[in-house]
């Protein structure tokens, strides 16, 4: 069974600044991805970013960016300029790849991410 | 599109009340899936279906139930409500499958308090 660890439940960052959450997963599988959501009080899940296994180049989107280390099992998440709007809850997640279709998703516990003025 | 509706979006019961959460989404989705949220514990698959007429068991299954007559719908069903299912449900849907490039909606979520 596949395990993600988000050993920070919170954080704080000052706006403008750069932050980094962190994430280690456990896996015997050799093909899969991982992805950060980003859940602010509105509750909604949003994608923030994905990262393919087979790739060795990391998934940047705009001010976020990950730092994935395959052998080591981790996938970080660089945030840059951090702004207001950025406060909210961030998952780290996992889904093995199957021929038809993964069924789930993993999530970690979450950190959480405060962005002060 | 409303995209992925969940009703109601709070909801208190009584222990050993039943109540049936809603979720349906407008468009056209093959995979619908529900997740509970509890505090420190991240999101956990409850039950998930890849289609009309077939469902499957996920993480946590205990103590909901799950049909799907249509596509659109995908209900979820505590028969007997109990204080450990306390928590925020979400639904989640996405067209063909859980697959890693197809987007996957979520609801607003249900916070469900039992008492």
């Amino acid at each position: 069974a596949q395990t993600v660890t988000q050993s920070q439940p919170e954080m704080s960052v000052q706006e403008a600044e750069t932050v980094t959450l962190s994430c280690t997963y456990d896996t015997s599988e050799n093909n899969y991805y991982l992805f950060w959501y980003k859940q602010p009080p509105s509750r909604q899940m949003i994608l923030v970013i994905r990262q393919e296994a087979y790739k060795q180049q990391n998934a940047t989107e705009n001010r976020f960016s990950v730092n994935f280390q395959k052998a080591a099992k981790s996938f970080s998440l660089k945030i840059s300029d951090s702004q207001l709007g950025d406060t909210a809850m961030y998952f780290c997640a996992f889904m093995k790849l199957t021929q038809g279709g993964s069924e789930k998703l993993v999530f970690g516990k979450g950190t959480k991410l405060t962005v002060n003025p | 599109n409303a995209g992925v509706t969940q009703t109601p979006k709070f909801q208190v019961l009584k222990t050993g009340q039943s109540m049936t959460l809603q979720c349906a989404q407008d468009m056209n989705h093959e995979y619908m899936s529900w997740y509970r949220q509890d505090p420190g514990m991240g999101l956990r698959l409850i039950h998930y279906s890849v289609g009309a007429g077939i469902t499957d068991q996920g993480e946590v299954p205990n103590g909901y139930n799950v049909s799907r007559s249509t596509t659109e719908d995908f209900p979820l069903r505590l028969l007997s409500a109990a204080p450990s299912q306390t928590s925020v449900y979400f639904c989640a849907s996405s067209y063909s499958g859980l697959r890693p490039r197809e987007k996957l909606f979520f609801g607003s979520g249900t916070q469900l308090s039992v008492l």
